[in-house]
């Protein structure tokens, strides 16, 4: 059954630095996520991306955040300057059509910024 | 606001019953509803989608309900298994088409 992939699946760097986390949806899926997961908190959603665009994003999601589907296969999202309070799992989705289909998950990436 | 809960936070039980996880939605204007499975470490694995016209959905063992006007969602999970352990989270699709997450029941199944 086709995967989401998410690529590194932990990365550590320091505050201030710039992270980029790579995703590999599902290839006949049209619409992808980023989610992430604070330690022990609830999931959030940070954006949503159809047709080559931010669709939907979340407070969460400031100008530190971007987002990028630079070829036809890989979704990424970048942190320009991190924080302390960044450090979470991030997780990549995709679905084949919009609300009403499942999302499929990658096995997401952990964030630890010392 | 929509505001999802999770009852009970964590649940164990022996290995063979069937059992019934709890979500509530604090508005009842929803596309649909979601129930995933968390392993540690793990990504979310979708287990169910419940649309806002449907009343429940079944996949094999599990069975997932809906009543939107009060404003809850159970998952049964019938003739528990070890293999059943995770954390299990219902997400709701809001009026503004996000997904807003409850905090998830961890389920131990004992042998």
């Amino acid at each position: 059954e086709p995967e989401v992939t998410q690529t590194p699946s932990h990365q550590v760097t320091q505050m201030g630095q710039e992270v980029i986390l790579r995703c590999v949806p599902i290839s006949n899926h049209l619409y992808f996520y980023w989610y992430r997961q604070i330690l022990g908190q609830k999931v959030e959603f940070l954006v949503s991306f159809y047709n080559n665009e931010i669709s939907e994003k979340s407070e969460i999601f400031d100008d530190q955040f971007s987002v990028e589907r630079p070829d036809g296969s890989n979704f990424t999202l970048k942190i320009r300057s991190t924080k302390l309070e960044d450090s979470a799992m991030y997780f990549c989705a995709s679905s084949p059509e919009g609300v009403n289909s499942p999302l499929h998950f990658g096995n997401g990436t952990r964030l630890t910024v010392t | 606001k929509q505001e999802v809960t999770q009852i009970p936070a964590a649940l164990s039980v022996p290995e063979g019953e069937n059992l019934v996880l709890n979500c509530s939605f604090t508005d009842s204007a929803i596309y649909n509803l979601q129930w995933f499975r968390q392993d540690p470490g793990k990504g979310l694995t979708s287990l169910l989608l419940i649309q806002s016209s449907q009343r429940e959905q079944t996949s094999g063992r599990l069975n997932a309900s809906l009543d939107k006007s009060s404003g809850r969602s159970t998952l049964y999970i019938a003739a528990s298994q070890p293999g059943d352990s995770a954390t299990y989270l219902c997400a709701v699709r809001d009026s503004n088409y996000q997904l807003i997450w409850g905090a998830g029941t961890k389920l131990i199944i004992k042998p």
